[in-house]
């Protein structure tokens, strides 16, 4: 099925970094939504962006909803060891298409030897 | 519950048999959502159902998964004929009006 491009694909993070990580499509979205998942569980939502050029925070999580409609990116600030897990980019068209959604590939988060 | 549940969390089955899925959404949530996630890979959309409507079954792979709603709330997810390549976690999510979903822990299949 079609997915989000997600990028990176896994990166190595070191307590107290800043990581970033992106998603695009060719499609329009009119809702970008970010999601952890954790081993043996069912993603989570993170952020929730409604709002083209909106930018939300949720503690140390930072996301963006492009002015195109067709990408996002999510920064972790002050990364601590809990934030390793897959996160999960998604773009919805809500009120359309079933609201049903559409993920990127995910990015796996891990913790530097 | 609180939660999205799923049973069961694990099914291990060989090819060519039949496997039923259940999700028990949060209560009084009118959308359940079926997703598939293969090894490494994003989620990838099912089927949908939203109250009484007809549901959405446009990503279902092929004529062996189907899936039902009874009374609005518990839904099975049926696979006949398994195969090889139906592994994977499948994600139940549910949601209230087509706002944000939850998702439940899934159910991980191995086909043998």
């Amino acid at each position: 099925g079609q997915q989000l491009n997600q990028s990176p694909q896994s990166m190595f993070i070191q307590e107290g970094e800043d990581v970033s990580m992106n998603c695009t499509s060719s499609s329009i979205f009119n809702t970008w939504l970010w999601y952890k998942q954790d081993p043996g569980e069912g993603p989570v939502l993170l952020i929730a962006l409604y709002k083209a050029g909106e930018l939300t925070s949720n503690g140390r999580l930072t996301a963006q909803f492009g002015i195109t409609r067709k990408d996002s990116f999510l920064n972790i600030s002050a990364s601590i060891p809990s934030d390793v897990g897959i996160y999960f980019c998604a773009g919805q068209l809500f009120r359309a298409a079933g609201n049903k959604l559409t993920f990127g590939g995910g990015t796996r988060v891990l913790v530097k030897p | 519950g609180a939660g999205v549940s799923q049973s069961p969390s694990n099914k291990v089955t060989e090819k060519g048999k039949d496997v039923e899925l259940r999700c028990d959404p949060i209560s009084g949530h009118t959308a359940l959502y079926w997703y598939r996630q293969s090894l490494g890979q994003g989620l990838e959309f099912l089927i949908y159902f939203q109250g009484n409507s007809a549901p959405d079954k446009s990503g279902l792979p092929s004529d062996r998964f189907s899936a039902e709603r009874t009374g609005g709330s518990v839904s099975t997810l049926t696979i006949q004929r398994t195969q090889q390549e139906d592994s994977a976690v499948y994600l139940c999510a549910s949601s209230s009006r087509g706002d944000t979903q939850y998702f439940g822990p899934g159910t991980r299949l191995t086909v043998l």
